[in-house]
């Protein structure tokens, strides 16, 4: 079985400090984990994507992520928030399934940045 | 430039009409999905394809149709049978790579939905 919860619905940074916006998975195999972002009232743009490569992937944006297997974590960080990064980003697990493979996106986490 | 096009941007259906919403992609993808998002949620799978011709339900079906005649082409059909069709729809398509058999998926920019 897989799931995928993010553990902040909301993050409030200022601009200029980093960003951490935190994910935990649960996978039976080795899955593929993504963090997108959605601006209002648009789709989502992939941010990055772990696929079993390096363990830390970076992204675009400044943004980058760390996949721990031990910790069943994929947190997604920035050294340091822009305006522009005020959106909502979502942490999204894929992998096998009966037939084929699933793919579970997380509630999302709204991200605010304060001038 | 490859992507994916939805329409209309917004849309209104009075209570007891279906509709369609449309979803082209040009990236040659073979899978092709559809999602509702409600304010404050996540994305919830009503339909995908990995084929032409073919498709399967996904979490939230009921009171949806679709069809896939053509690869470039995943048209989502709201009926009168969906009890609250006002959502945010977004299609998505992906596509094969030889570095991940899970891959990312394209989205596209959404079609808004209210009934009046």
């Amino acid at each position: 079985a897989q799931s995928v919860t993010q553990l902040d619905s909301h993050v409030s940074v200022s601009e200029g400090t980093p960003v951490l916006l935190r994910c935990n998975y649960s996978s039976s195999y080795s899955p593929s984990l993504f963090w997108y972002v959605q601006h209002p009232n648009k789709g989502l743009q992939l941010l990055l994507k772990y696929t079993s490569a390096a363990t830390l992937v970076k992204g675009i944006n400044g943004f980058e992520a760390e996949f721990k297997k031990s910790e069943t974590s994929f947190h997604l960080t920035k050294p340091s928030a822009h305006m522009s990064d005020a959106a909502e980003y979502f942490c999204v697990v894929s992998g096998p399934y009966t037939g084929g493979f699933k793919t579970i996106f997380g509630a999302g986490t709204r991200l605010f940045v304060k001038a | 430039d490859g992507g994916i096009t939805q329409s209309p941007k917004y849309l209104f259906r009075k209570e007891g009409q279906n509709v369609t919403l449309s979803c082209e992609q040009n990236l040659n993808h073979d899978a092709m999905y559809w999602y509702r998002q409600d304010p404050g949620q996540g994305l919830r799978l009503i339909y995908y394809s990995q084929i032409v011709n073919d498709f399967q339900k996904g979490d939230i079906a009921e009171g949806y149709s679709v069809s896939r005649e053509k690869k470039e082409s995943f048209p989502l059909t709201v009926t009168s049978a969906q009890k609250n069709p006002t959502a945010f729809y977004l299609c998505a398509s992906s596509g094969r790579d030889r570095t991940s058999p899970y891959n990312e998926q394209f989205f596209g920019p959404g079609t808004r939905l209210t009934v009046l």
